[in-house]
């Protein structure tokens, strides 16, 4: 069964990079590894989804490695909005969608 | 469009009572999942289904059963809610080609269980 590990929380502030990782083993090796954001009060929102290398859309990056044991979200001069939790989400191999716990992610002014 | 929609948004239940959760999607979606999400916890997946006339269990799955008639529609119901059923539980879609393909949540439904 895969297991995903990230950071419970990180702070950083306005205009910075900020790359949180989640730690992934055993998934599947055809899926894709999907990563969301949440705000309070409301439902996960897709942000950016890729399989190997690196994925860049308007929002974000997303770097995995060749083995595809870890997944790096990038933000690129974040601002307060983009204070909420961050998950991957990832595909084991029984065919089981896993969700990270969440990285509660803090932009200070 | 609406994408995915639930209803009720919230609902306050006594010990016992029961309820049906509804989710409708208008995109044509072929999966369909439930989750629960407790406060300050990660999504926990309930039942999920992968096209009109099939459900399957999820991670936590005790004291639920779904129903997905219309491909369209995936119901989530509670025959005798508990205490520990207070939690949000959000639906969410996938066209259903990428397994984990983009999901598509809805609002959510906040459900309190006295």
């Amino acid at each position: 069964l895969a297991k995903t590990t990230q950071p419970i929380s990180m702070d950083s502030y306005e205009g910075q990079e900020v790359n949180i990782t989640c730690s992934h083993n055993n998934i599947a090796t055809n899926d894709y590894i999907t990563w969301y954001q949440q705000f309070p009060s409301q439902g996960p929102r897709f942000i950016i989804q890729g399989y190997k290398t690196k994925v860049t859309n308007e929002v974000a990056s997303l770097f995995i490695p060749a083995d595809r044991k870890s997944s790096t979200l990038s933000l690129p001069r974040v601002s307060l909005s983009d204070t909420a939790v961050y998950y991957c989400l990832v595909g084991d191999s029984n065919y089981q969608l896993i969700w990270g716990a969440g990285t509660k992610l803090i932009i200070k002014p | 469009n609406a994408g995915v929609t639930q209803t009720p948004k919230f609902r306050v239940l006594k010990t016992g009572q029961s309820m049906t959760l509804l989710c409708a999607q208008d995109m044509n979606h072929e999966y369909m999942y439930w989750y629960r999400q407790d406060p300050g916890m990660g999504l926990r997946l309930i039942h999920y289904s992968v096209g009109e006339g099939t459900t399957a269990k999820g991670e936590v799955p005790d004291g639920y059963n779904v129903s997905r008639l219309k491909k369209q529609n995936f119901l989530l119901g509670l025959e005798s809610a508990a205490p520990s059923q207070t939690s949000v539980y959000f639906c969410a879609s996938n066209i259903g080609l990428l397994r984990t393909g983009e999901l598509f949540f809805g609002e959510g439904s906040r459900l309190t269980v006295l």
